[in-house]
C-alpha cells in the first residue's frame, strides 16, 4: 500500500518568513495530493491540492509543488502569519474508485509574532 | 451549518464499555469515510461507505469495530468492549461523489478509554 512520509514534524518560523513542508510517497500510481490544515477543535480543512498532471499550483500565499519522478511534493507558505499556526498534513491518493487517502504524520507549524 | 458534524466531541469510557460515535455528513454527499488519528500521527483510514453500502472496511483494527450508514446519510461507528489502545480522535469525512477527491472533514470525536 501507499506510504507517505512528512518532514519536519515541527517547524517554527518568524512571522513574515516562509515555511516549507516536504512529503514523499511510495506508490507511483498515486495521482492526487491534498494538504490539510488541522486546528484544535476545528477539524481538518483542505487548503490546497495538486494532481499528478500539474507540477505546481499556487493560491495566494500557499503553493504546492510536485515532482513525480522523485515522488515528492512540498507545501510552501509565504509571508507567514500567526493564524497559520496549526498542524499540516500531506496526503496521497489514487484515482479510480473512491479516494482512499493516505496521510503523512503531520507538521506542527508555529509562527512566532 | 453546511459542514460535517460529529458527536459527541469528547467521550470518556471505561475499559470494556461500548461506545457509539455519530457522523452527520454534508447533505447530499455520497461518500463517507471514517479515520482514526492517534496522538501525534496522521489520520488512518478505517472504512468507507458509498451511500448505505460499506465498500471497504479493511482499516477496521478488529471485529470490535463496527460501522453502519443504514439510510445513506448519518453514520455511526461503534466500538465494543473498548480498550485503552482505542483512545484516539475519530474523524469522519464526506465527499460529494464517489470519484470526487475532495474530502471534507468533521471536527472529530476524541475518545479516551480509561
Amino acid at each position: 500500500g501507499e506510504n507517505v512520509e512528512q518532514h519536519p514534524s515541527t517547524l517554527s518560523v518568524q512571522e513574515g518568513d516562509s515555511a516549507v513542508i516536504k512529503c514523499t510517497y511510495s506508490d507511483s500510481a498515486s495521482n492526487y495530493f491534498p494538504w490539510y490544515k488541522q486546528e484544535l477543535g476545528k477539524g481538518s480543512q483542505l487548503i490546497i491540492d495538486i494532481r499528478s498532471n500539474v507540477g505546481e499550483k499556487k493560491d495566494q500565499r500557499i503553493a504546492v509543488t510536485l515532482n513525480k519522478t522523485a515522488k515528492h511534493f512540498s507545501l510552501h507558505i509565504t509571508e507567514t502569519q500567526p493564524e497559520d499556526s496549526a498542524v499540516y498534513f500531506c496526503a496521497a491518493s489514487m484515482n479510480g474508485g473512491y479516494q482512499k487517502v493516505t496521510f503523512g504524520t503531520g507538521t506542527k507549524l508555529q509562527v512566532i509574532p | 451549518g453546511a459542514g460535517v458534524s460529529q458527536s459527541p466531541r469528547y467521550k470518556v469510557a471505561k475499559r470494556g464499555q461500548d461506545v457509539a460515535l455519530r457522523c452527520d455528513p454534508i447533505s447530499g454527499h455520497v461518500s463517507l469515510f471514517w479515520y482514526q488519528q492517534a496522538l501525534g500521527q496522521g489520520p488512518e483510514f478505517l472504512t468507507y461507505f458509498q451511500n448505505e453500502a460499506q465498500l471497504d472496511k479493511s482499516g477496521l483494527p478488529s471485529d470490535r469495530f463496527f460501522a453502519e450508514r443504514p439510510e445513506g446519510s448519518v453514520s455511526t461507528l461503534k466500538i465494543q468492549r473498548t480498550q485503552q489502545e482505542d483512545s484516539a480522535v475519530y474523524l469522519c469525512a464526506s465527499s460529494l461523489r464517489d470519484r470526487q477527491e475532495t474530502q471534507y472533514f468533521g471536527p472529530g470525536t476524541r475518545l479516551l478509554v480509561l
